[in-house]
């Protein structure tokens, strides 16, 4: 079945850095989202990803998707304090799995001053 | 060790008729539950959430409602299921920076 595995598990950024965190599909997915999660708090969707090789971007946070739709980037610039949280990237199968999402075990990040 | 278990993982049901998921979590006490929906093109959409049995609160308002019978039970209602309650649902348990999600469910109305 469909597996969707995210790396790093942890990340400990210097405020200021950059990172990227990766998320990979051991099948083709139809799309991708991005949810973040403040500590205390409930993943938040961020944006979703549907076009091989689409690349979005909101304010520092670049996001990627993979040309054979397996596999899926965020990449932070000059990381702020704000960034601190948990990321999960989640992917919709296709055909047979089309309609659910499986979601990566997420990457926490946490931002030192 | 922790985990999350949603059930069934795919629904067809008719319009009109009553729905019930369920989700409940092991390995862990007085959990943190949700549960969300899938929104086009907007992703996950918060419907309900539940600090404690019996606490249930609504994100929005809508044909569904929820119930936390049990601390490690989590229950997504319908009385009456209309054409647009398909979709995708999911349940997730949160503490924290971790969170754990079931398999989610997707659910058909015709």
């Amino acid at each position: 079945g469909q597996q969707v595995m995210q790396i790093p598990q942890y990340q400990h950024v210097q405020e200021g850095e950059d990172f990227t965190t990766y998320c990979n599909s051991s099948t083709t997915l139809s799309n991708i989202q991005w949810y973040k999660q403040r500590p205390g708090g409930h993943p938040v969707f961020l944006i979703q990803l549907v076009k091989s090789g689409e690349v979005k971007k909101q304010k520092r946070l670049t996001f990627q998707f993979g040309e054979a739709k397996k596999n899926s980037s965020l990449h932070i610039t000059a990381t702020q304090t704000t960034d601190v949280g948990t990321y999960f990237c989640a992917g919709e199968g296709t055909t047979d799995s089309w309609g659910k999402f499986q979601f990566g075990a997420g990457t926490q990040v946490v931002v030192t001053p | 060790s922790q985990t999350i278990h949603q059930w069934p993982a795919t629904l067809v049901q008719p319009v009109g008729s009553p729905l019930s998921l369920e989700c409940t979590v092991e390995g862990t006490s007085n959990p943190n539950l949700y549960w969300y929906r899938q929104a086009a093109g907007r992703g996950l959409q918060l419907l309900f959430y539940s600090v404690g049995i019996g606490q249930i609160s609504s994100e929005v308002p809508q044909n569904l409602s929820a119930s936390r019978p049990q601390d490690r039970q989590f229950i997504l209602s319908s009385k009456k299921l209309l054409l647009s309650d398909s979709g995708f649902y999911l349940c997730a348990w949160i503490i924290n920076t971790d969170a754990f999600f079931g398999q989610g469910t997707r659910l058909t109305v015709v």
